[in-house]
């Protein structure tokens, strides 16, 4: 089954304890993306990788970091969290077929965390 | 840099109506892609429909259309003979072209709709 995992689903942390959210594809795609949600802001974009070694910003990087040393893995780092980075977490992957016209963007389950 | 907007944060439809959500968005591009998803209190994104920049004609998916207007950069949603199933929080997405050389995606707020039986 094409699935995009995510780990933990949810989790509690303090101010300043490292953490990292990992985020796991099936599907052999190059491209994967990062995102946070919170209410009233709709999904804002976090980091995206077009594939191995290359990753890129998004609109709200500050505070993240993220590595692709696998095309099927993309983890999410929280160096130092801070209570403002307490959102839901939503990885994604893209697969390409057809030049690009037919791709679909895959979601994980999402991850909620709460930086006290 | 492109946004999109969704003006209405929440909306209301009886049950087996019809009702239509609005997006805008702002681009100086030519060639991009449009999307609705659906996201239900699991929380799980769900990808409804999207539309290709370069098609005049608008997508369908069953009981969900679109009504894209290029010029007015408008991409609206129509859902016809509502279902319970359908509340749930709905985002529009704006895509560049693959051609671009990325995949960056830039969501609206999104409008909360509610189905009444």
């Amino acid at each position: 089954e094409a699935q995009v995992t995510q780990n933990p689903r949810y989790l509690i942390t303090v101010t300043g304890k490292k953490l990292t959210v990992t985020c796991s594809q099936n599907m052999n795609h190059e491209y994967m993306s990062w995102y946070r949600q919170d209410p009233g802001l709709g999904l804002r974009q976090i980091y995206y990788s077009m594939n191995v070694e290359v990753t890129d910003k998004g609109d709200v990087p500050e505070g993240y970091k993220v590595s692709r040393k696998e095309k099927r893995n993309f983890p999410l780092i929280l160096e130092s969290p801070s209570p403002n980075q307490t959102s839901l977490y939503f990885c994604a992957s893209l697969g390409t077929s057809g030049g690009g016209r037919t791709d679909t963007q895959y979601f994980g389950p999402g991850t909620r965390l709460t930086v006290l | 840099a492109q946004t999109v907007t969704q003006s209405q944060p929440e909306m209301s439809v009886q049950e087996a109506e019809t009702v239509t959500l609005s997006c805008t968005y702002d681009t100086s591009e030519s060639d991009y892609y449009l999307f609705w998803y659906k996201q239900p209190p699991s929380r799980q994104m769900i990808l409804v429909i999207r539309q290709e920049a370069y098609k005049q004609q608008n997508a369908t998916e069953n009981r969900f259309s679109v009504n894209f207007q290029k010029a007015a950069k408008s991409f609206s949603l129509k859902i016809s003979d509502s279902q319970l199933g359908d509340a749930a929080m709905y985002f529009c997405a704006y895509r560049r072209s693959y051609t671009s050389g990325t995949y960056k995606y830039i969501f609206g707020t999104g409008t909360r709709l509610k189905v009444l039986a």
